[in-house]
């Protein structure tokens, strides 16, 4: 197992356009995390999944977004008409209920919107 | 969610001690400490966690004070390699759902050769 992977790695959208980013957690996690990060701060919680079941959002998370784990593996987030202030990183992150309390990150997916 | 402070910035030499410090004085009973860090265009790597008594692993040694409204991230011998930004984080195991991680601004760590 290679750990948590974001693709791609980068993508450049025009303002208005859709989005899709997927994440393929480690293979027995059954948790899995998304996360925003722009420049200078640390990451933001965007949402949360148990196998398939989404339990947490957070605020920040706008209609325009929308994340989707069918099967209780990988998982997709979604941007629909994009906007320059969506230009960040976004984070995968993954971790097993049982296993312990570590979370495992993966590289992320750089949003540039112009 | 329970607040942390660290410093902005500290700076280190190489092959020295670094101790990185956090304030976290309204931590509950069921907080956890646990630190991550996030190496240049890396996503956030696992450091530590602890409770009450002092942690270590091959990467660091956790230091938390006994009434925990403190902890002190040690780094024994800083390589160039430690150069990220290093998180404290609170997380109530207990009462929050899904444990999720709420990452502050973080600690940016030089280390000069």
């Amino acid at each position: 197992d290679t750990g948590v992977s974001q693709n791609p790695r980068h993508k450049i959208t025009k303002r208005g356009q859709n989005v899709t980013f997927r994440c393929d957690p480690i293979s027995e996690h059954n948790r899995l995390y998304w996360y925003r990060q722009t420049l200078g701060q640390g990451p933001e919680f965007l949402t949360y999944f148990q196998n398939e079941a989404q339990l947490e959002k957070s605020r920040l998370l706008s209609d325009r977004f929308s994340a989707e784990r069918p099967k209780g593996s990988f998982s997709t987030l979604e941007i629909q008409r994009t906007e320059q202030g969506d230009s960040a990183m976004y984070l995968c992150a993954s971790s097993s209920q049982m296993l312990g309390t570590e979370a495992f990150f993966g590289q992320g997916t750089r949003l540039t919107v112009v | 969610d329970a607040k942390t402070t660290q410093p902005n910035s500290m700076e280190s030499n190489e092959e020295e001690p670094v101790h990185l410090p956090c304030n976290h004085s309204t931590i509950s009973g069921t907080d956890y400490i646990h630190w991550y860090r996030q190496l240049p265009s890396q996503g956030p790597e696992y450091v530590i966690h602890g409770l009450t008594s002092n942690v270590n692993n091959r990467m660091a040694s956790l230091a938390i004070a006994e009434d925990r409204k403190s902890s002190t991230l040690i780094l024994h011998r800083a390589t160039l390699r430690d150069a990220a930004v290093y998180y404290c984080i609170l997380r109530d195991v207990v009462r929050e759902y899904g444990n999720k991680l709420v990452f502050g601004a973080g600690t940016i760590l030089r280390v000069k050769s």
